[in-house]
This record gives structure tokens, C-alpha cells and sequence, in this order.
């Protein structure tokens, strides 16, 4: 168990609508990343957060936005959704501010999103 | 552009062999390396991890090798263990905050 929590496991949903994906970051970890891997692909990098404030932003489409909460939750919302969105959405957090160094990312078990 | 790459989408080794997965990358500034092993239904679970100061880090049947020149990581896994069967994705990371992933090699180790 990483200590990482992810909810819903799984949300099938239709084009056009919006869902929100939800993280729960290892307790005592700042810092919180969502990725994005469809079928056959790596794990893209979306955005990170770190205390609240957005740090980091990978290729994550304009439909898409996210939030850290004070209480270090985050959240991962997707609208106007397509076919092409359907997809595993990893939440990962680490202790480390200021890069990765000697602070491995831990994963939650993601999120399945099926878009029909 | 994919930074980092694993060419080989899959692998097979006798159980009590070494598995060795392939890493490269193109971008020099990266500078830290990690390994993780992804089963079914979870999340990645990180394993092992090189920063580029050191060209070796070893964690039992783990070992991890950098070679910055040629920008390759390889891990190796000795003696391979049937449970070691999953897939396993290189990344690597700057001080950018972000860490690249390749799209994975399936490591099946055979009984």
C-alpha cells in the first residue's frame, strides 16, 4: 500500500460530460502529480502541485483542470469529454519541493475512466 | 518527442536468469533516474533510483547502471523470480519537477 488514495477505481461516463477525480496524497507529502495513461502508452505527465500552488504543467489539454486543496487532497477535473479521453489516471505525491532528488513519486492504483 | 524510451515492449527470462531492461533518453539535463514495477490494477511502485554523480546503485537483486555518455540506464535483476513478472517503466527527471516516463517494458519471467 502506497499510501496513495484514489476514488472512483472506475467512472464510465458519455462524450460531453464532465468528471472529477479525486487524490488523496501519503500523509505528510506536499507535493501532488496526476498522470494520464491510455492504452499502450507511458505515463504522461499532466500537472503538479506542491502545497496548494500549481508547479509543474505537462501536456494537459485546456478541458482539463486541477486543484490542491489545504488539506493537500487534490482533484482532476475533466470535461467535455471525448472518445480519446478514456483512459488509467495515476495521482502520485512525494515529499520534495524543489525536484525529485532522493524523493521518489509514489502511485496511487488510478482511476479507469471509459468515456461512451 | 519522447524523451525517454524503452524499445522493448516486451521480455522473457528463465526463472534464476538475469533480466536486463533497456532506458535511453535524449534530454542532457536529466539527471536523476528511477525504475518502477507496475502489476495489474495498481500503481506503480518505485524500485530503485541513480542520480547521474554515481554510475551504479545496487539494492539487492536490483541494480540500476547510467551511462551518461551514451545516455542509457539498464536495470538488472538477478536471479529473476516468477513474481518479478510486470511491467516496468524507466523515468527520468530534472530539477523541472518532472518526471518523463517511457511507455514500459513486460517482463515475464517463466517457471
Amino acid at each position: 500500500d502506497s499510501g496513495v488514495t484514489q476514488t472512483p477505481k472506475h467512472l464510465i461516463t458519455a462524450t460531453g460530460q464532465r468528471v472529477t477525480l479525486r487524490c488523496s496524497p501519503r500523509s505528510g507529502d506536499l507535493s501532488v502529480y496526476w498522470y494520464q495513461q491510455s492504452l499502450d502508452q507511458g505515463l504522461q505527465f499532466l500537472i503538479q502541485y506542491y502545497n496548494g500552488e500549481e508547479r509543474a504543467k505537462g501536456n494537459i489539454l485546456e478541458r482539463f483542470s486541477a486543484q490542491q486543496f489545504p488539506d493537500l487532497h487534490s482533484e482532476l477535473n475533466l470535461s467535455s469529454l471525448e472518445l480519446g479521453d478514456s483512459a488509467l489516471y495515476f495521482c502520485a505525491s512525494s515529499a520534495a519541493d524543489r525536484g525529485p532528488y532522493n524523493s521518489p513519486l509514489h502511485f496511487g492504483n488510478g482511476t479507469r475512466l471509459t468515456v461512451t | 518527442d519522447q524523451q525517454v524510451k524503452q524499445n522493448s515492449p516486451s521480455l522473457s527470462v528463465q526463472e534464476g536468469r538475469i533480466s536486463i531492461l533497456n532506458c535511453d533518453y535524449t534530454n542532457s539535463m536529466f539527471d536523476y533516474f528511477l525504475w518502477y514495477k507496475k502489476y495489474p490494477a495498481e500503481g506503480p511502485t518505485f524500485l530503485i533510483s541513480i542520480s547521474s554523480i554515481k554510475d551504479k546503485n545496487e539494492d539487492g537483486r536490483f541494480t540500476v547502471f547510467l551511462n551518461k555518455s551514451a545516455k542509457h540506464l539498464s536495470l538488472h535483476i538477478v536471479p529473476s523470480q516468477p513474481g518479478d513478472s510486470a511491467v516496468y517503466f524507466c523515468a527520468a527527471a530534472s530539477g523541472t519537477y518532472k518526471y518523463i516516463f517511457g511507455t514500459g517494458t513486460r517482463l515475464k519471467v517463466l517457471a
